[in-house]
């Protein structure tokens, strides 16, 4: 089945950095969104992204889906923006379309 | 507002006892999902269901079942539960096929 790998696993950050997440999918997809879990373990959209590049305030997504890749950006980043943040994809083929597959996640920590 | 919702959010059961999870979500979204989280393994898919009457197994479900007699709820059912099934709990749901899905607040799960 596809594989989903996203780096860094770990990322620490001052208050105030830039950061680059990245989302690698070994097949092609329909569908790609990112999210970020909270430290309270609630799941919420950041992006719904299949292709293109979008923006939402410090945060934007890039997918480049014939190249197999996302990435996520985000700037000016503060406290609040600690968790882990996961892409999911719905493959392309056969069977395994119409469900998201998840990621491994990269676990943020910014610090004041 | 329409919404995702699970219940309960917190639950503790014995080894060997049927426990059911709840999802209920009011946007007549067609596919509804249920996956659970797990240190090292990300979110997994357990069952998924394209429509009312459709129920279809995802990479984890032994020891799983699901329904779906509505539009609105896809409840989870532990048959008996083992030490195994001790997780963290996440439905969501989707109008269709590449579309953006929704995830519900999640279930923490403690079987002993």
């Amino acid at each position: 089945g596809i594989q989903v790998e996203q780096s860094p696993p770990d990322l620490i950050l001052q208050e105030g950095a830039n950061s680059t997440l990245r989302c690698n999918f070994s097949d092609s997809v329909n569908n790609l969104q990112w999210f970020h879990q909270n430290p309270w373990g609630q799941l919420i959209n950041l992006f719904y992204i299949p292709s293109g590049t979008k923006q939402n305030g410090r945060l934007s997504a890039t997918t480049v889906a014939t190249e197999r890749y996302s990435l996520l950006y985000i700037s000016s980043s503060q406290t609040t923006d600690s968790g882990v943040y996961f892409c999911a994809v719905e493959p392309n083929y056969g069977g395994a379309t119409n469900k998201l597959i998840f990621g491994t996640g990269t676990l943020l920590a910014v610090q004041p | 507002d329409a919404e995702i919702t699970q219940s309960p959010r917190h639950k503790i059961t014995e080894t060997g006892r049927q426990v059911t999870l709840a999802c209920h979500q009011t946007w007549n979204h067609n596919n509804m999902f249920w996956y659970r989280q797990d240190l090292g393994h990300g979110l997994r898919l357990i069952h998924y269901s394209y429509g009312v009457q459709d129920t279809n197994k995802g990479e984890v479900s032994d020891g799983y079942s699901v329904s779906r007699s509505n539009t609105e709820d896809l409840p989870l059912t532990l048959e008996s539960a083992a030490s195994s099934q001790t997780s963290v709990y996440f439905c969501a749901s989707r109008v269709s096929r590449n579309t953006e899905a929704f995830f519900g607040q999640g279930t923490r799960l403690t079987v002993v």
